[in-house]
């Protein structure tokens, strides 16, 4: 079956880096079709996409972050790991992964809260 | 990026009743639209992708809609967990973009 999980540091200082780690399992990001993406949720807001990489290594992200954002797969591992670069409060949120297979995020992980406070 | 607009941004309604959400978006998206349901604490669920096909195990009171710009969900009898937050979401280009959410409360 399908799972997905988010890890990574509950807190991080303003101006750090935040590193995001999905680890899946049911499926194989060497398919073709398949992708992975990140979104985030701030409390009390919406769903926001960041980024997404698949199969083939192509990569995508969010207009308003493109310069902050990275993403990376590690295949035989499962593993895609997202970094957000200088955070500050607003990028306080719930971060999800996400499979995404032809059209849609079809299973997702429970999300990891990430705190930016000094 | 396109954007999704949905309407309305809260609803209040009861349980048995019948309720449409409506989301536009900014350009055509031919049918490259999906809604999900997000209950706090717990992961967003797929409930409908490419307008109108329901994922596997939604409940077919769960219903989609619409082609190019706009498009509905509804629920045709309302049950007491179907109380969420509901989100479009195009698939039509990248970056994806999500509406605002609409909030749907117990009257």
């Amino acid at each position: 079956q399908v799972t997905l999980r988010e890890s990574g540091p509950a807190l991080v200082k303003p101006t750090q880096t935040l590193t995001l780690t999905c680890t899946f399992s049911g499926f194989s990001l060497s398919t073709r079709g398949i992708c992975v993406s990140w979104i985030r949720q701030p409390p009390g807001k919406a769903l926001e996409w960041l980024a997404r990489i698949d199969w083939d290594d192509a990569k995508y992200f969010s207009t308003s972050l493109m310069t902050r954002l990275t993403i990376s797969k590690d295949t035989a591992k499962n593993q895609v790991v997202l970094t957000l670069t200088n955070v500050d409060a607003v990028d306080t949120a719930t971060y999800y992964c996400s499979r995404e297979t032809t059209v849609a995020l079809d299973f997702w992980g429970q999300g990891t809260l990430v705190t930016v406070s000094s | 990026d396109i954007q999704m607009t949905q309407s309305p941004s809260s609803l209040s309604a009861s349980v048995g009743d019948r309720v449409t959400i409506t989301c536009r978006a900014s350009q055509s998206i031919s049918s490259y639209l999906n809604w999900y349901q997000h209950k706090p604490g717990t992961a967003p669920k797929l409930l409908i992708y490419v307008a109108s096909s329901l994922q596997s195990g939604v409940p077919s009171r769960f219903s989609g809609s619409g082609s190019g710009t706009d498009f509905t969900l509804t629920i045709s009898s309302l049950q007491p967990e179907d109380f969420a937050t509901y989100y479009c979401q195009q698939s039509f280009s990248t970056p994806r973009t999500f509406g605002q959410g609409t909030k749907l409360e117990i009257k």
